[in-house]
């Protein structure tokens, strides 16, 4: 059974960063994309990019080509996503989403001071 | 970026009642394999998003098929047909035809 399992949620002061990890089980992430969606009430869902975890090879959605930086551990069947110089706006669910319908169950970041 | 607007933003429906909801886009969602790339999820309160339709109408496993997906190009609608309580949620449309993937404003489907 595929499953995507998100780490737990994180609280960060502005100006930082974060990283968040979706462990893949069922499959090998090398086998499908791995895309990282973001999600706010207020704003619907966002698509934020996606890693090959076979080469390492990304793509970005424009306004998050330097939020966000997409990494892969294959050894660990695992995803990563760092978010950098955190605002209130980046407090926001962070979904890990494989192709074939396929989600992890988010993860809330909350930045505060 | 492709524009995907979703109407109503809300609707009230009693259980076992019939709701549409429409998705238009800014461009064509026919890509260059001829398939059109449309697709419908549901996020329940506190979860995560469940992708019911792809591809504009087919049925992801599981999904009943009180659910049906039409259209074509850049109109495109989601039938529920006899709602039941499960069913509530936001409905968001998607399209991966272009690049980058955007998805609908939402559509929050709540009891009447």
């Amino acid at each position: 059974e595929v499953q995507l399992q998100q780490s737990g949620p994180e609280l960060r002061r502005p100006g930082s960063s974060v990283k968040l990890s979706c462990k893949a089980s069922g499959y090998s992430i090398t086998d499908y994309l791995m895309h990282w969606v973001k999600h706010r009430p207020e704003h619907g869902l966002e698509w934020i990019g996606w890693i090959d975890p076979e080469d390492g090879e990304t793509k970005y959605a424009q306004k998050f080509q330097s939020k966000a930086t997409l990494t892969a551990d294959t050894s660990s069947n695992t995803a990563y996503m760092q978010l950098s110089s955190l605002t209130s706006e980046d407090t926001a669910t962070y979904f890990c989403a494989r192709p074939g319908g396929y989600w992890g169950q988010g993860v809330m970041v909350t930045v505060s001071s | 970026d492709v524009v995907m607007t979703q109407t109503p933003p809300s609707l009230s429906v009693a259980i076992g009642q019939s709701v549409s909801i429409s998705c238009k886009s800014s461009q064509s969602l026919v890509y260059s394999d001829g398939k059109t790339y449309l697709h419908w999820l549901l996020q329940s309160s506190g979860r995560s998003p469940k992708r019911l339709i792809y591809q504009v109408s087919n049925l992801d496993s599981g999904v009943p098929d009180r659910f049906s997906g039409t259209g074509s190009q850049k109109d495109f609608t989601l039938k529920i047909s006899r709602v039941e309580a499960k069913d509530l949620g936001v409905y968001y449309c998607a399209q991966t035809t272009h690049f980058p993937p955007t998805f609908g404003g939402g559509t929050k489907l709540e009891l009447k």
